[in-house]
């Protein structure tokens, strides 16, 4: 069983749609959890950062953290094209100095 | 938030050369960098952890002599891939650690695509 489990998609939605990117992990250690976005050839991005269960919102985004069900969420409201990119989860904690990502999934949001 | 830059963006090279990639923190002190790969559509896989004035940790499976890395300062850190092959052909990551930027996560550069003839 893989530490973090994310759903590589493709997802395709419609502008304007509300967007629902999730993650569920398996080591009860984690306690830091991120949220990047990476667009093609790019390095990837910070969008997100908790530490804690519960909602964190930014803009168009809200990151959620349910540890009781080690399950993390990450919600676009308002899609647009420009967020067309991958998003990766990525959670850090129980001794380890490094990150240990998701797959990343695909975001495809079309006019 | 937080700047990391590569260098270079891009490189093509013969095989058999050795290419060095730079990782720079711009504004911010990193004690620990580190080196991923990622393959098309793939997700990124953690080579090493570069600490400042010490060894690197490497992954398993990863060649450290085939991957030398060096983290001489705290703003920079430089992979150098040795006797390049076409199959080390990727898109080589960095990133830095910025504890004082109060989130104590990392922040990646643009990424650095090799490609070896």
């Amino acid at each position: 069983q893989k530490e973090v489990e994310q759903d590589p998609g493709p997802l395709s939605v419609p502008e304007g749609a509300i967007v629902s990117l999730n993650c569920t992990y398996s080591n009860s250690a984690f306690q830091y959890f991120m949220w990047y976005r990476q667009y093609s050839r790019k390095g990837p991005e910070l969008l997100m950062y908790t530490y804690s269960s519960g909602n964190k919102e930014d803009g168009r985004f809200t990151a959620q953290v349910d540890k009781s069900s080690k399950y993390i969420s990450l919600f676009i409201r308002d899609s647009q094209p420009s967020d067309s990119a991958t998003y990766l989860c990525a959670l850090r904690g129980g001794g380890y100095n490094k990150l240990i990502f998701g797959a990343g999934t695909r975001l495809a949001v079309h006019p | 938030g937080a700047v990391v830059s590569q260098h270079p963006s891009r490189v093509i090279c013969k095989s058999g050369t050795s290419v060095k990639i730079e990782c720079r923190s711009l504004d911010f002190q990193a004690t620990t960098m580190f080196w991923y790969r990622q393959f098309p559509k793939k997700s990124l896989m953690l080579m090493a952890t570069s600490n400042e004035g010490s060894k690197a940790t490497y992954e398993q499976g990863v060649e450290k002599d085939k991957f030398l890395i060096n983290h001489a300062s705290l703003t920079l850190s430089t992979l150098t891939v040795t006797s390049a092959h076409p199959e080390d052909s990727s898109f080589y990551i960095c990133s830095a650690r910025a504890p004082d930027r109060g989130t104590d996560t990392q922040y990646f550069g643009p990424g650095t695509r090799l490609t070896v003839l």
